[in-house]
């Protein structure tokens, strides 16, 4: 069966930081994967999504950055972490449309 | 552009009630759409899908309807419990037809 994972599931960084987090798919080859964000409260904004290695499309502007370095693992990274990078990091990955997701990642910038 | 969105941000509703939750898309062009619900501090979980060539998919508990028409999904919850309560997004998948694009979620609260 495939499986996801996403970690750490929280974490504390203090503004202009360094951010990187680790997403890996098992029993699936060759996966969409994704990175959403979820601010609290709010919908779920897709960020990244990468339909194969080293192949990373990015939906909006922002201070993040994706890299796909094998092909079921996904990072999510930031060089500076803003104020307003705080939120909720959902890993997913899909075959054939739908998407099955990670238990996510609490970043709060301090 | 592309956009999917919920009708109302909140629905309270009894035990043993039938749920509605309804969703408005804006691309014509999507042509497969998916319910998830997602519990508190966890990620989002399939609940139901429907393609574009049909208008009605039954489920456990839960039937989705797609009115191509006037661009209008919706998801019903028979006989609502307190383990339904949570944030339930509908999702289309984009242009490209790579991603999925998330609405902004309405949160059931059902009451004992």
């Amino acid at each position: 069966s495939q499986t996801i994972h996403q970690w750490p599931a929280t974490l504390v960084q203090p503004v202009g930081s360094p951010l990187s987090l680790e997403c890996t798919v098992e029993g699936t080859s060759n996966p969409n994967l994704y990175w959403y964000r979820q601010a609290a409260g709010r919908g779920l904004q897709l960020l990244f999504y990468s339909v194969g290695i080293g192949q990373i499309s990015s939906e909006v502007p922002q201070n993040l950055s994706a890299s796909r370095p094998q092909d079921r693992q996904f990072i999510l990274s930031s060089k500076k972490l803003l104020l307003s990078d705080s939120g909720f990091y959902l890993c997913a990955w899909s075959v054939r449309g739908e998407a099955f997701f990670g238990q996510g990642t609490r970043l709060t910038v301090v | 552009g592309e956009s999917v969105g919920l009708h109302l941000p909140t629905l309270s509703v009894q035990e043993g009630d039938n749920s509605i939750i309804n969703c408005a898309y804006s691309n014509s062009a999507s042509d497969y759409f998916i319910w998830y619900k997602q519990e508190s501090g966890k990620g989002p979980q399939f609940i139901i899908d429907i393609r574009s060539n049909m208008d009605k998919r039954q489920g456990q508990r839960v039937t989705v309807l797609l009115n191509k028409t006037v661009k209008h999904l919706s998801l019903q919850i028979a006989a609502t419990q307190p383990g339904d309560s949570a944030v339930y997004f509908c999702a289309e998948i984009n242009q490209a037809g790579t991603a999925l694009i998330f609405g902004k979620g309405t949160t059931l609260s059902v009451s004992s």
